[in-house]
């Protein structure tokens, strides 16, 4: 599974939009890119998942260049409820494990 | 549509002590995974069952095992238990073959191990 780098920590306010990058260097041509959210004390929460280009749905969008070596989370006008580990996991459709890094910690502030 | 639920909640066990911990899967979904999520960091794969036998495992010792039975829930045991088997513990259910998006977690059992 290709190994994925993204920030430790990032700081928002309210109405802000927040963009999280990760980096997966050495994406595979059958793997696709999945986001994760997760609150205190609860499990993940898949949030958005492409391929390649640009993925929107109601919660976030995923921006991801041609050479897919990096991805984008884009979350459109934060609020407090949005303060979470987010997560980026790289692998093939249908894979049956799920392999998750230390994930981003944004924190959004009024 | 029911999601997944565990139990118990919270655990506080004895160093070399056995746990036994419960998941009941979301409706439809016929696969359950166990995960180890220490604090601080992300959730790290112990296992999988389909159809009441193992079908993955991840780096964890013989000491975890598990059970699935035929209504898809699930069980994770522990034997002998050490003071670094204190996390939280998930257990998501998916169906086979599911996209990654296809997984869905409960809120865990926190164990503490002293």
């Amino acid at each position: 599974l290709a190994k994925t780098t993204q920030p430790i920590s990032m700081d928002s306010y309210e109405g802000q939009e927040v963009n999280i990058t990760c980096s997966h260097n050495n994406i595979a041509t059958n793997d696709y890119i999945t986001w994760y959210q997760q609150f205190p004390s609860q499990g993940p929460r898949f949030i958005i998942q492409g391929y390649k280009t640009k993925v929107t749905n109601e919660v976030a969008s995923l921006f991801i260049p041609a050479d897919r070596k990096s991805s984008t989370l884009s979350l459109p006008r934060v609020s407090l409820s949005d303060t979470a580990v987010y997560y980026c996991l790289v692998g093939e459709s249908g894979y049956s494990t799920l392999t998750f890094g230390k994930g981003t910690m944004l924190l959004v502030s009024p | 549509e029911t999601g997944v639920t565990q139990s118990p909640t919270h655990l506080i066990k004895t160093r070399g002590q056995q746990v036994t911990l419960r998941c009941s899967s979301q409706s439809g979904h016929n696969t359950v995974s166990w995960y180890q999520q220490a604090l601080g960091q992300g959730p790290q794969f112990i296992f999988q069952y389909y159809r009441e036998e193992e079908n993955g495992r991840g780096n964890f010792p013989p000491r975890f095992s598990g059970l699935q039975f035929p209504n898809y829930s699930s069980e994770l045991n522990v034997n002998a238990l050490e003071l670094d088997d204190s996390a939280l513990y998930l257990c998501a259910s998916s169906t086979t073959g599911s996209r990654s998006y296809g997984y869905t977690f409960g809120s865990g059992t926190r164990l503490t191990v002293v």
